[in-house]
């Protein structure tokens, strides 16, 4: 058990629809990472979270959002729904102190989309 | 981020040593290696990671080549339970952003399989 929850587990839903995911990071890390795994692609980062700022972006599609609340805990939020979105959505947190640690990051089990 | 080669797949016995290579012959004088590994339905997991010096651990150890241009990942007896997708990652320790985006990239990984 890395430490790091995701809610839901899956999540099945029609294209076009809109659906949010939740995280919630170990206890006393301030980073959220969201990552997307799909068949062709492999894990690609989608966004970065630090203490409540977004910090760096990826492969992030426009409909694509996501937020960090005072408590920590994070939503991605995917809008506008296509076959394509379907994929396994990781949510991982680090301490992210920043400048100079190689840090580690924990993944959550991941929430599982299926777009119909 | 530099890039990093790895087999597709590797297969190994139960209870026998297993040696992941990697190679990353672009790599800079601030990149850890890092190992994360997937298992079957899970997120991905932190193993090991090292800047110079071999590193042991109580998952693994780490055999890192003089010139850092390649590296290995030691599995000192392997159990089914190490069955996963090992991903070799070069992160820089400075990381971006200011110092405090440490987002993994992720390649295809190796696919190691344990035989009873």
């Amino acid at each position: 058990d890395s430490g790091v929850t995701q809610t839901p587990k899956h999540l099945i839903t029609a294209t076009g629809q809109r659906v949010t995911l939740r995280c919630s990071p170990r206890s006393g890390d301030l980073s959220v990472y969201w990552y997307q795994q799909s068949l062709d692609q492999g894990l690609q980062f989608l966004i970065q979270y630090y203490n409540g700022e977004e910090r760096a972006k990826g492969n992030i599609l426009e409909r694509f959002s996501a937020q960090q609340f005072p408590d920590l805990h994070s939503e991605l939020n995917l809008s506008s729904l296509e076959l394509g979105d379907s994929a396994l959505y990781f949510c991982a947190s680090s301490v992210g102190v920043g400048g100079g640690t190689a840090e580690t990051q924990y993944f959550g089990p991941g929430t599982r989309l299926l777009v119909l | 981020d530099a890039k990093t080669t790895q087999p597709n797949s590797m297969e190994s016995n139960e209870e026998e040593p297993v040696h992941l290579p990697c190679n990353h012959s672009t790599i800079s004088g601030t990149d850890y290696i890092h190992w994360y590994r997937q298992l079957p339905s899970q997120g991905p997991e932190y193993v090991i990671h090292g800047l110079t010096s071999n590193v042991n651990n109580r998952m693994a150890s780490l055999a890192i080549a003089e010139d850092r241009k390649s590296s290995t990942l030691i599995l000192h007896r392997a159990t089914l339970r190490d069955a996963a997708v090992y991903y070799c990652i070069l992160r820089d320790v400075r990381g971006e952003s200011g110092g405090s985006n440490y987002k993994l990239t992720f390649g295809k990984g190796t696919l190691l399989t344990v035989n009873p």
